[in-house]
């Protein structure tokens, strides 16, 4: 089974509908992130979260929101989706000891319509 | 951060070469590189670090070389296999981790 879940994997959704992407892990791992990746842009980063009750913004969280439910448990919302949110997104996890070595989900691809 | 760019954003190699990488980094205190590989319809995977304080490093045919009189690392692919091809990013030490925009290595067979 893989150790970083990703749900769903593909969705297509219209501009203003809210959305949730969730993501799971079994590793153990106290810090999770979200990114996003658009063609050309690399990996860009949203927001993360170091232990259930931490949460920080990253290089582009304008609209979108997180929650730690759990320790292995990371959702990341779009609160009223626009088509420029249309992207992959990934959902990855460190341990707090090496947090620099990063294990990533399979990827969520969201259009927006 | 500092950005991480890397110098070409696609590479072709004939299966069997040697495959070389590269990236520029622009804040001479950076300490760390990681090197990721994403794999078509994949998440990123890591490959190999680096310190500062070391010159190179060698894995399983992968070599980092790091170079910080002109702040530039390589990754070294030897012989070239199809399961190579892939994009691969450079991060830098940041918390959190900075990636680079990435290149595409492409194996010709």
């Amino acid at each position: 089974d893989a150790d970083v879940t990703q749900t769903p994997r593909n969705r297509i959704t219209k501009t203003g509908k809210r959305i949730m992407l969730e993501c799971s892990q079994t590793k153990g791992h106290d810090r999770m992130y979200w990114y996003r990746q658009d063609p050309g842009l690399g990996l860009r980063l949203i927001y993360y979260s170091f232990d259930v009750k931490d949460i920080n913004k990253g290089e582009i969280s304008d609209g979108y929101s997180v929650s730690r439910q759990a320790q292995a448990k990371f959702s990341l919302s779009l609160e009223s989706a626009i088509p420029n949110q249309t992207a992959l997104y990934f959902c990855a996890t460190s341990d707090a000891g090496s947090s620099y070595e990063q294990y990533f989900g399979p990827g969520t691809r969201l259009t927006v319509t | 951060g500092e950005s991480v760019g890397l110098h070409l954003p696609t590479l072709s190699v004939q299966e069997g070469d040697n495959s070389i990488i590269n990236c520029a980094y622009s804040n001479s205190a950076s300490d760390y590189f990681i090197w990721y590989k994403q794999e078509s319809g994949k998440g990123p995977q890591f490959i190999i670090d680096i310190r500062s304080n070391m010159d190179k490093r060698q894995g399983q045919r992968v070599t980092v070389l790091l170079n910080k009189t002109v702040k530039h690392l390589s990754l070294q692919i030897a012989a070239t296999q199809p399961g190579d091809s892939a994009v691969y990013f450079c991060a830098e030490r940041y918390t959190p981790l900075v990636f680079g925009k990435g290149t595409r290595l492409s194996v010709i067979a």
